[in-house]
């Protein structure tokens, strides 16, 4: 385990589905990403969380809703998702003021049927 | 100025070989230089980083080369063994006040037995 834990470790669901990934850690970190990975490319940045507060959205389709209610626990929300969203879904953290220690967590395998 | 260029793409390497990946910045600011090693269905782990205040750093069979003037960097994996065989991303950052790492699209490496 890396300290960043990350449910369900995968998904399958179809697409006028509701459902939400959820992503934990308790490393004292402040900043909190949700990155996607599809096969054969480059990890993709989606949202950045610091101090619970949004800093980045990287023109993710509105189908895709995070939440931060605090520094531990992040939340990506699911809905009316497309098939070419299928992918491993990461979470990251950070500690406060660099990115020494930038943990990711195991990820979250969805797949949209 | 925030990209971080990455190859080769795939790289298939005999056991006992040397596995080498090439990156290359262009932001002048960046002074940390992580690379992370992805397994299939895990999130990527930190390998090895290192500073430019020194043009090598070595963990076991894994070096690191930095060239500050030419903006490059590369991992170097000595005696290559079939359990190395991953993906490995570079990445670079600010050290301090960056919100995130910056990461290369990743090398596939498949070192045969």
């Amino acid at each position: 385990e890396t300290g960043v834990t990350q449910t369900p470790r995968h998904l399958v669901m179809g697409m006028t589905n509701k459902k939400s990934l959820k992503c934990e850690q308790h490393l004292g970190h402040n900043a909190m990403y949700w990155y996607k990975q599809s096969a054969k490319k480059p990890l993709e940045l989606m949202f950045v969380y610091n101090f619970k507060e949004q800093t980045e959205n990287n023109s993710v389709p509105s189908r895709f809703s995070p939440e931060c209610p605090n520094s531990s626990h992040l939340f990506l929300h699911l809905h009316t998702l497309q098939p070419e969203d299928s992918a491993l879904y990461l979470c990251a953290s950070r500690p406060p003021g660099g990115v020494y220690g930038y943990t990711f967590g195991s990820g979250t395998r969805l797949t949209v049927v | 100025q925030q990209q971080v260029k990455q190859s080769p793409q795939s790289l298939i390497v005999q056991k006992g070989g040397i596995s080498i990946i090439n990156c290359a910045y262009e932001n002048t600011a960046f002074d940390y230089f992580p690379w992370y090693q992805q397994f299939p269905g895990k999130g990527p782990a930190l390998l090895i980083a290192i500073r430019p205040d020194v043009s090598e750093k070595k963990e076991g069979r894994f070096t690191i080369s930095f060239n500050k003037s030419a903006k490059q960097f590369s991992l170097h994996i000595m005696d290559s063994q079939p359990g190395d065989s991953a993906t490995y991303f570079c990445a670079a950052s600010k050290v301090i006040a960056a919100r995130q790492l910056t990461f290369g699209s990743g090398t596939q490496l498949t070192v045969l037995p």
